[in-house]
């Protein structure tokens, strides 16, 4: 079983549309979680960043963290073409080392 | 604008030859920097981390021979892939670590990246 598990996709939506994406994890020393976008040949750009259970909201961005559950989301709110991306949920513990999911491609459909 | 600086974006290489990829720090000084490797449509995997004026600490099942690191100072480090082969073709990230006192905890920034092809 990997340490993070996360739908590759591809997910696509109309625009506007509300995008939930999620990942689950397996290891309960997990204390910070950050989700990523990628666009193609480009570096991941940090999008959210969260420490421990909660919600955290950025404009049309919301990232959910349920300890509990060992789950992770990150919902995009009126999601636009530019929106288009693959996503990728990544996490640590007390040392350095992120963990990565596989990534979801998302295509936004105008 | 960009927190880190990745060098060159593109490069192709002849097969058995070395290439050299940089990684900047440009807002802050980075005493820890990890490189990656993601291959077309997978995640990221960690290869190394960097530590400023030691030995990098290599991941399992990554040749340190092959792919050299060095940090030389508190705003580079250099990832060289050596004696490089087709299977090295891969896309190259690294990215340096910021300490945020708001969270006690940290985030992490990544370059552009690096395409490396060999041919």
């Amino acid at each position: 079983q990997k340490e993070v598990e996360q739908d590759p996709g591809p997910l696509s939506v109309p625009e506007g549309a509300i995008v939930s994406l999620n990942c689950t994890y397996s290891n309960s020393a997990f204390q910070y979680f950050m989700w990523y976008r990628q666009y193609s040949r480009k570096g991941p750009e940090l999008l959210m960043y969260t420490y421990s259970s909660g919600n955290k909201e950025d404009g049309r961005f919301t990232a959910q963290v349920d300890k509990s559950s060992k789950y992770i989301s990150l919902f995009i709110r009126d999601s636009q073409p530019s929106d288009s991306a693959t996503y990728l949920c990544a996490m640590r513990g007390g040392n350095e080392k992120l963990t990565f999911g596989t990534g979801t491609r998302l295509t936004i459909i105008p | 604008g960009a927190v880190v600086s990745q060098h060159p974006s593109w490069v192709i290489c002849k097969s058995g030859t070395s290439v050299k990829i940089e990684c900047r720090s440009l807002d802050f000084q980075a005493t820890t920097m990890f490189w990656y490797r993601q291959f077309p449509k997978q995640s990221l995997m960690l290869m190394a981390t960097s530590n400023e004026g030691s030995k990098a600490t290599y991941e399992q099942g990554v040749e340190k021979d092959k792919f050299l690191i060095n940090h030389a100072s508190l705003t580079l480090s250099t990832l060289t892939v050596t004696s490089a082969h087709p299977e090295d073709s891969s896309f190259y990230i690294c990215s340096v670590r910021q300490r945020s006192g708001a969270f006690s905890g940290n985030t992490i920034y990544f370059g552009e990246g690096s395409w490396l092809t060999v041919v």
